[in-house]
Formats: C-alpha cells, sequence, structure tokens
C-alpha cells in the first residue's frame, strides 16, 4: 500500500505565475488535509477535504489560493500569481474517516518563488 | 482555542545520552496528542500518539512519551539517543471533535558523536 504521494516533490515559480500541487492519498482513503510549514516554523493548516467537498478552508489565504478533491484523481492545491512569500513545504495528509487521528503525511512539496 | 509550546528549539545532545523534548498545550477542549519526527527534506513521520488509556505511550525507534493533564505537558523520551535519531521534531494536539492538527515550532534534535 503506497503512501501518500505528493507531486512534484520540488517546484520553482517566478513572481507571478501558477503553481499547481498535487497530493494522492493512500488507498481507500477519502479525507485529505493540506498544511503549509514556513521556513523555521511549524505546520500550519490550510484547508479539510472529502471527495468532490470542502469541509474546513478556515487556513487558506482569502486570495490566490484554492484546492479541490474530485471524484476522480489528486487533491490539487492552486496558488495564482505567487509570491516570494508563497515560498514553503507544502504538505499533505489523508486519512481514512474525519478526525485524523489516523493521517499519514506525505513527504511534501518545496515551492520556491523566484 | 488550541496552542502548542515546544520549549527548546534546538537540543544537542551526545551519543547514547538520554534525552526528553518538551511540550506544553492549552485548549479549551478535550485533545488528541502526538509527536512527529521530521528527518531532512523528508515528510512528517509518526513516532506516537495518546488517545487514551495508560499515560505513558511508547512508539516507535526506542521513543515514549508521558502525557500529564495537570501540566497540560506530552513530553518526549529516549534513554540512548543514536546518531540517526537527528532530526526535527514536532508535537501536535487535535481536538476530539476537530479535524485540523495544531503543530508546535519543532525541537532541532542534534545527536554529537
Amino acid at each position: 500500500n503506497a503512501g501518500v504521494m505528493q507531486n512534484p516533490r520540488h517546484l520553482v515559480r517566478r513572481r507571478g505565475q501558477e503553481a499547481r500541487l498535487r497530493c494522492s492519498p493512500m488507498k481507500g482513503h477519502s479525507h485529505v488535509y493540506w498544511y503549509r510549514q514556513l521556513p523555521e516554523e511549524g505546520l500550519k493548516f490550510m484547508v479539510y477535504l472529502q471527495k468532490e467537498n470542502i469541509i474546513d478552508e478556515s487556513g487558506m489565504p482569502k486570495e490566490r489560493f484554492s484546492a479541490e478533491f474530485p471524484k476522480e484523481g489528486p487533491s490539487i492545491l492552486r496558488i495564482q500569481q505567487v509570491v516570494r512569500g508563497d515560498s514553503a513545504a507544502y504538505f499533505c495528509a489523508s486519512s481514512p474517516a474525519g478526525g485524523n487521528t489516523e493521517a499519514f503525511f506525505g513527504q511534501g512539496t518545496r515551492l520556491t518563488v523566484v | 482555542a488550541q496552542s502548542v509550546t515546544q520549549l527548546d528549539s534546538q537540543v544537542p545532545v551526545f551519543e547514547e545520552a538520554p534525552v526528553e523534548l518538551r511540550c506544553n498545550y492549552s485548549s479549551s477542549v478535550s485533545v488528541y496528542l502526538f509527536w512527529y519526527v521530521q528527518y531532512p527534506n523528508q515528510g512528517l513521520q509518526l513516532l506516537l500518539k495518546y488517545l487514551s488509556g495508560s499515560t505513558l505511550v511508547k512508539g516507535i525507534n526506542g521513543f515514549e512519551a508521558e502525557f500529564n493533564k495537570s501540566q497540560t505537558s506530552f513530553h518526549l523520551r529516549k534513554p540512548s539517543v543514536h546518531i540517526s535519531d537527528t532530526a526535527e521534531y514536532f508535537c501536535a494536539v487535535i481536538p476530539f471533535t476537530g479535524n485540523q492538527f495544531y503543530f508546535g515550532t519543532g525541537t532541532s534534535l542534534t545527536v554529537i558523536p
């Protein structure tokens, strides 16, 4: 059973470009969570999704950021018009049910905005 | 609201010595508690978690942690560290009825040969 797969592992974007981060949950997991880790900080919650639904987006910046988890395919975190401050590691976690006590994390996507 | 405080940002320790990484939390509701380890350029790996039952929890790689409700602490310990334990360690909580982790800022453990 493969773990949570995130790709790409590293992503470089110029200011103003779009970044798309993908997360494939573990087999049998229908709940996905995105976290952001800024340098020298812990992880901060961004959004919680189930298939085709956003359950909690209280940690998402109001502008430029969006997330989806379609019926088929991976979850996507999309950042439009990236700025230097978006440079961070973005981690995805998945769980078989809500509550997160059985969550597994992916290896993260490290976004660098130049 | 929930918050997690890891009191030491960096902990150097000699190989085969014991280590304790401290974690305190604040919450208005009951929470589950976790310790994760992050090796350089890697994701988070679960070390151990406290959901209920015995307050002394044993995890992988010889680590253990003790939940102290009165002191709202969940300190991580290992009696004898190895070079391979060098990593970043994160303490986290989830409210019983919540969906998101609240993480501390991490403790960087460096094991010195």
